[in-house]
């Protein structure tokens, strides 16, 4: 059974580095043809896809972010990882990982539970 | 870029009723690149409809979708109380890969 599980700070100061982290459990990040991404929600807000990385290492970004965001893998630790620079308070969102199915047409079948990120000082 | 748009924002409906949700897309689109989420507080999203039509494993039958095009719809035909959440219409684009959501409709117990 494929589980991802986020982790991360709860809180970060404007103008640092969010850094969060996805643990991949069931199923090795670098192989099976897969993508797997971050999405958020701000407060009262809607989902947005943020990035994704294919099992290759290859990365997408959705345009408002590129500047600021890197998402990059360990596969000896199989975790998907998320820095974004500069923060301020419009990055307090819950931040999932999810992974889309190819069988699906890439229709995000399997999330994270969420983590809850605060941008304050 | 593909934009869609769910209307409405919130529908207020008693439990029994039929729901319909629409997601109207900026430009048209392959039926099996559009999903819907069913998406409760304090939880993941859950994966309700892929490729437009397809419920997703462990989806009762009440929920349906629909549609070809610009225009497409989700209907619960008989409202739970289970199914009283947020619901997002998405696209995926595979060139560059990249998944857009709509804002949302909001169904509320009336």
């Amino acid at each position: 059974q494929l589980v991802l599980q986020e982790s991360g700070p709860g809180l970060v100061r404007p103008s640092e580095t969010l850094s969060l982290t996805c643990t991949v459990s069931g199923d090795s990040i670098n192989t099976g043809s897969y993508y797997w991404a971050w999405l958020r929600q701000p407060p009262g807000k809607g989902l947005e896809w943020i990035g994704s990385i294919y099992y290759t290492g290859t990365t997408s970004y959705t345009g408002s972010l590129r500047s600021r965001l890197t998402i990059s893998r360990d596969t000896s630790k199989n975790q998907i990882a998320l820095r974004l620079n500069s923060v301020t308070a419009a990055d307090t969102a819950v931040y999932y990982c999810a992974r889309p199915s190819s069988y699906l047409f890439y229709a995000f079948d399997i999330w994270g539970q969420g983590t809850t990120v605060i941008v304050s000082s | 870029e593909v934009v869609l748009t769910q209307s409405p924002g919130t529908l207020s409906l008693s439990p029994g009723e039929r729901a319909t949700l629409s997601c109207r897309a900026s430009q048209s689109l392959s039926s099996a690149s559009l999903a819907w989420y069913q998406h409760k507080p304090g939880q993941a999203p859950r994966l309700v409809i892929s490729s437009a039509s397809s419920r997703a494993t462990g989806i009762p039958d009440r929920f349906s979708g629909s549609g070809s095009g610009t225009d497409f719809t989700l209907t619960i035909s008989r409202l739970e109380p289970e199914d009283f959440a947020v619901y997002y219409c998405q696209h995926y684009d595979s060139s560059p890969p990249r998944w857009t959501f709509g804002q949302g409709t909001k169904v509320e117990i009336k």
